[in-house]
């Protein structure tokens, strides 16, 4: 079974420029979420979809981050435009719906740099 | 609000020696606690978890205890390998709602284990 899968692995921007980042969840998973880590510190939540639905966008940092996961499938991240603090490494997840607590799998990441 | 605090690395052990990794934790509720590592080149994956007091959650010969009097949940090995060269995180989500998700992870420790 083909686990959590992002696309770029790593991408270089520079500063106003746009990037879209790409997440395809386990077949199946309901839920998906996105973090990201800026050096050296913690993996910050930034959003959870419920299929197609954002469930929690607390996270996200500023209106030039854009969300999306239409159809309820994969999930698109854009930043437009973006800056030197958006840099870090952004992690998606996917887990099932279900009444427990169950586990979220994690993608390698993409790791965003913008010069 | 809840958060998660590590010790802060890097660790440097030698192979067969004893792992302690500290991870003391704030929280309103119950939460559930992870330990998630994240090997070179790869994404993060789940550890081991607990998901109430006294619980103890093992897997590839770490341990961790939910101990709820000390708002604690440290990672050891008794004797690592060079294989558990990796980034350790600590995390934690809160056990009111739906579906794991919403982690609140520490800073990630860097382990690295000579021969």
């Amino acid at each position: 079974e083909a686990g959590v899968t992002q696309f770029p692995s790593h991408s270089v921007i520079e500063k106003g420029q746009t990037v879209t980042l790409r997440c395809d969840p386990i077949s199946g998973h309901d839920n998906l979420y996105w973090y990201r880590r800026v050096m050296g510190k913690e993996i910050k939540f930034l959003l959870h979809f419920v299929k197609e639905s954002k469930q929690d966008e607390s996270g996200m940092p500023n209106n030039r981050f854009l969300a999306e996961r239409t159809g309820g499938t994969y999930s698109t991240l854009k930043v437009q435009p973006a800056e030197l603090e958006d840099s870090g490494v952004y992690f998606c997840a996917s887990s099932q719906l279900s009444g427990g607590r169950t586990e979220a799998f994690f993608g390698q990441g993409t790791r965003l740099t913008v010069v | 609000g809840n958060s998660v605090t590590q010790m802060e690395g890097p660790v440097t052990l030698s192979e067969e020696a004893f792992l302690t990794i500290n991870c003391t934790y704030t929280a309103t509720g119950y939460p559930s606690l992870f330990w998630y590592v994240q090997y070179p080149g790869e994404g993060l994956q789940l550890l081991l978890k607990a998901t109430k007091a006294d619980d103890k959650g093992s897997n590839k010969g770490f341990e961790a205890t939910y101990r709820k009097e000390t708002t604690s949940f440290h990672l050891e090995k008794g004797s690592v390998q060079v294989s558990d060269s990796a980034v350790y995180f600590c995390a934690l989500t809160d056990n009111y709602g739906g579906s794991q998700g919403n982690l609140i992870f520490g800073k990630g420790t860097k382990l690295s284990v000579k021969p």
